[in-house]
């Protein structure tokens, strides 16, 4: 059983564009992550999500929006696309008490033409 | 804010060498520290978690050790072989979030 899915697991589109990535998790953790990994491979947090609610968002532009409609689901939509969006974007999903591994979904690597 | 560093940025060695990565961190006020291994083009998979109170942990041959106060870690591979070769990435979690170092490539020559 896959703890952590993500789809889709590539995205080809063009700029200006509009795309979602969604994702699941079936370990009945409280709190969820998107992470982008740069082309150096450095992952950085984009959001987080405890029970539905947003509690990190780092500096992304506000064409990245995230949605949790359950704390088992956390989608991101991602507005006008631009080339420098290109990346692998990962979800990921832990217990928010401080002492829970992090489980991370295969990815989705989005590159924009 | 918390900064998140490994090294060496790659490393390469022989089949059979023991190794050890190396990740330090700025601030030593974690919850706990997480080794991952990521294969190319692939997620992340988790190899071992360390709690802020345990000084380390063990699976197979994998060892990773904490030290808070001084804010390292290490993951020691032993007797390495070419099926070890991938990405490694330390990350420290806060309580409500991760930072993750920037990774040490470890190609294991046969």
């Amino acid at each position: 059983d896959t703890a952590v899915s993500q789809t889709p697991k590539y995205l080809v589109t063009q700029m200006g564009n509009d795309k979602s990535i969604k994702c699941e998790q079936n370990l009945g953790h409280d709190t969820m992550y998107w992470y982008k990994q740069d082309s150096k491979k450095f992952l950085k947090i984009m959001f987080s999500y405890n029970n539905k609610e947003l509690i990190i968002n780092e500096t992304v532009p506000n064409r990245f929006s995230p949605k949790s409609p359950d704390k088992a689901h956390l989608n991101l939509h991602i507005n006008s696309l631009e080339l420098g969006d290109s990346a692998v974007y990962f979800c990921a999903s832990s217990h928010l008490d401080g002492g829970s591994p992090l489980h991370f979904g295969n990815g989705t690597r989005l590159t924009v033409t | 804010k918390q900064e998140v560093t490994q090294i060496p940025a790659a490393l390469s060695v022989p089949e059979g060498e023991n190794l050890v990565l190396n990740c330090s961190f700025t601030d030593s006020a974690i919850y706990n520290l997480q080794w991952f291994r990521q294969d190319p083009g692939k997620g992340l998979t988790s190899l071992l978690l360390i709690q802020s109170s345990q000084r380390e942990q063990t699976s197979g041959r994998l060892n990773a050790s904490l030290d808070k106060s001084s804010g390292r870690s290490t993951l020691y591979i032993a007797a390495s072989q070419p099926g070890d070769s991938a990405t490694y990435l330390c990350a420290v979690g806060t309580g409500n979030q991760f930072y993750f170092g920037t990774g040490t490539s470890l190609t294991v020559i046969p």
